[in-house]
């Protein structure tokens, strides 16, 4: 199985900084016949189901604020918001969905400072 | 707009089943893989399994703590993805979110599953 580790666990930013969340992949996400990396990042708020923020490692969904960015490729990516606002306040997972079974990293926590 | 909506959760004794629904609009269903993820109060997110698309070949796949006792499937006709839980365990107490699409791009709101004596 693929473990997905995220780094770190929480994070406390000041409103209008930036915040960069990691993720690591044990083996390679990407698919060399279409050269992509299989990798999305999901934004969770408390109640809420998770939200698609970047797929394809650094694709952003329609709607999502260009505030977000996804970078990486074969087993390291990043999350990166510039600009932190109050309502990214959030679990942040990223997720492989290149072999079965499917695996999540842990979530990373962040916070205002 | 796509809706996923989910039932059946509740309140099971261990080594009970229940059968979750998730009622699909919005999108063209039949073309969509479908899957189940689930998370337990407090925790993160594990996903649970995944349907392909019957012109895909229709191939149901699990992740291993539910291989065996969970079974995915779908009535493209009804619009519907189901996934149908035995031999239940305390550990299988969590939220079931159904979700859409190989990059699951959108999820519903969940159904709980408790799993208590």
């Amino acid at each position: 199985d693929i473990v997905m580790t995220q780094s770190p666990d929480s994070q406390a930013v000041s409103l209008g900084e930036r915040a960069t969340i990691n993720c690591k992949s044990s083996q390679s996400v990407l698919y060399s016949s279409n050269n992509r990396n299989y990798l999305t990042w999901y934004q969770q708020k408390p109640g809420q189901p998770p939200k698609l923020l970047i797929y394809w490692a650094s694709t952003r969904e329609s709607g999502v604020p260009d505030r977000f960015s996804g970078s990486g490729s074969g087993t390291d990516f990043t999350l990166t918001i510039t600009s932190l606002q109050a309502e990214d306040v959030a679990v942040y997972y990223c997720h492989q969905y290149y072999s079965s079974p499917y695996t999540f990293g842990q979530g990373t926590k962040l916070e205002i400072k | 707009e796509v809706q996923l909506v989910e039932s059946g959760g509740g309140l099971v004794k261990p080594g009970g089943s229940l059968r979750l629904s998730c009622a699909a609009s919005g999108f063209t269903f039949s073309n969509a893989y479908m899957s189940w993820v689930r998370q337990a109060p407090g925790k993160g997110l594990e996903w649970v399994g995944r349907i392909k698309s019957k012109t895909d070949g229709g191939a149901t796949d699990c992740a291993a703590p539910v291989k065996g006792r969970f079974t995915i499937s779908r009535d493209d006709s009804k619009n519907t993805l189901y996934l149908q839980l035995n031999s239940l365990k305390t550990e299988d107490t969590a939220v079931y979110y159904c979700t859409k699409g190989l990059i699951q791009d959108f999820w519903g709101q969940g159904t709980l599953v408790t799993v208590s004596s």
